[in-house]
């Protein structure tokens, strides 16, 4: 196990609805990083959280937005939420130093009907 | 952006024989790469990280070159074992800590 807790692991909501994914990093560390995999493909880079601030972001709209909380947890925030968001919702948890590795959650598998 | 190409198709080897598996990547050189085993359902588990500076890397089994010249990473995993099955991902960095870009993965089915 990682450390990296994440919740829910399932979730099914209705097209326009708002959904809010949560993720606990590994103790120690304080750069959160939340990607999105659609079936059969590569994890894709949403943003990355270091101390309470984004750092960095992919390419993705700005419906899909973030936090990180003191304790270094996080959310994932998706409004509006369309067919195409169904996927595997992955954090990783890393300690912000260059060239470590990244430690990911299992996953909320988010469904869009 | 960074464009990375794993074969996209399975690759089927028998038990004990060495599994090589390919990662291309176009575009900037990444100050490192790493490779990460995913099994269904789960988040992937790093396996190992290998810098620009450096040729190859190796862990037990597992065996990673890098060739920036090529833009090329190899993946060796020798005596392969059923429990070895499971998706390969391959990751570069963007360009910070921590934030990368994944190949697709090459599905690695072992045979008993």
């Amino acid at each position: 196990e990682t450390g990296v807790t994440q919740s829910p692991t399932h979730l099914i909501k209705t097209r326009g609805q708002q959904v809010t994914l949560r993720c606990s990093s590994q103790s120690g560390h304080n750069t959160v990083s939340w990607y999105q995999q659609a079936l059969g493909q590569g994890p894709q880079f949403i943003f990355q959280y270091y101390r309470e601030e984004e750092n960095g972001r992919g390419n993705f709209p700005p419906r899909f937005s973030g936090l990180q909380f003191p304790n270094y947890s996080s959310e994932l925030n998706v409004n509006a939420l369309e067919l195409d968001d169904s996927a595997l919702y992955l954090c990783a948890s890393s300690s912000g130093t260059l060239n470590t590795e990244a430690f990911f959650g299992q996953g909320t598998r988010l469904t869009v009907v | 952006s960074q464009k990375i190409e794993q074969n996209s198709e399975a690759l089927n080897i028998q038990e004990g024989k060495t599994a090589t598996l390919t990662c291309n990547y176009t575009n900037y050189s990444p100050a490192y790469l790493q490779w990460y085993r995913q099994d269904p359902g789960r988040g992937p588990v790093f396996l190992l990280l290998i810098r620009e500076n450096e040729k190859e890397k190796r862990k037990e089994r597992l065996k990673v070159t890098f060739d920036t010249t090529l833009k090329q990473s190899l993946f060796h995993i020798t005596a392969s074992q059923p429990a070895d099955s499971a998706t390969y991902l391959c990751a570069l960095d963007m360009g910070g800590f921590n934030k990368f870009y994944f190949g697709s993965g090459t599905k690695l089915n072992v045979k008993p």
